[in-house]
């Protein structure tokens, strides 16, 4: 199968705890974004990464980090320094120049909760 | 900045009807795209059409087409003859300037659509 895998889909953390989102694809995209959704929100960019080994915070990436080894994966972790990340999390690819660049795919996204 | 206004956060409308969602941005770039999401229940994005910003001609997708003012910026969609599976929400999203390596998207609110049978 082909395409963007974000596991796991729901994901329940305590308070204090981190935790890390996984996002892995097989497009063989260069590209790769984090979003945070809320409700009434829209999407807000967390993190991205145009290349292995770079990555630019987005708008809201205070409590957050992330890390870019291989071309294939994008692992998002939330910190105990993000202090409301009960949200529902969704990672992107974009492809390289060609004919659809300036379009991103969506993975099916991680739901995480805060007990 | 570049901002995105989806004026209408909810609207319902009869199956086989044909719907409106209405979008405007605001930007002093020229070079740029557009697109609509639609997010359905089970929360996947997925990519309804999208706007070259220096095409005059307007994108259509099947049932989906859009009017693009770029003099109002002013980016709608159309949906024609409205299925039961067309129920979601929906994004409108602006990227640009596309020569610059710094790819960005940035998102509306969203319309929450509601095709009622």
């Amino acid at each position: 199968d082909g395409g963007i895998t974000q596991s796991p889909k729901y994901l329940f953390r305590k308070e204090g705890q981190n935790v890390t989102l996984s996002c892995e694809q097989n497009l063989n995209h260069d590209a790769m974004y984090w979003y945070r959704q809320d409700p009434g929100q829209g999407l807000r960019l967390i993190y991205y990464s145009q290349i292995v080994n770079d990555f630019q915070k987005g708008d809201i990436a205070e409590g957050y980090s992330v890390s870019r080894e291989k071309k294939e994966s994008f692992p998002l972790t939330v910190t105990s320094a993000q202090k409301n990340p009960t949200a529902f999390y969704l990672c992107a690819t974009q492809p390289p120049p060609g004919l659809n660049r300036y379009t991103q795919y969506f993975g099916p996204g991680t739901r995480l909760t805060v007990l | 900045a570049q901002t995105v206004t989806q004026s209408q956060p909810e609207m319902s409308v009869q199956e086989a009807e044909t719907v409106t969602l209405s979008c405007t941005y605001d930007t002093s770039e020229s070079n740029y795209y557009l697109f609509w999401y639609k997010q359905p229940p089970s929360r996947q994005m997925i990519l309804v059409i999208r706007q070259e910003a220096y095409k005059q001609q307007n994108a259509t997708e099947n049932r989906f087409s859009v009017n693009f003012q770029k003099a109002a910026k002013s980016f709608s969609l159309k949906i024609s003859d409205s299925q039961l599976g067309d129920t979601a929400m929906y994004f409108c999203a602006f990227m640009g300037p596309v020569m610059n390596r710094d790819d960005k998207i940035i998102f509306g609110k969203g319309t929450r659509l509601h095709i009622l049978p």
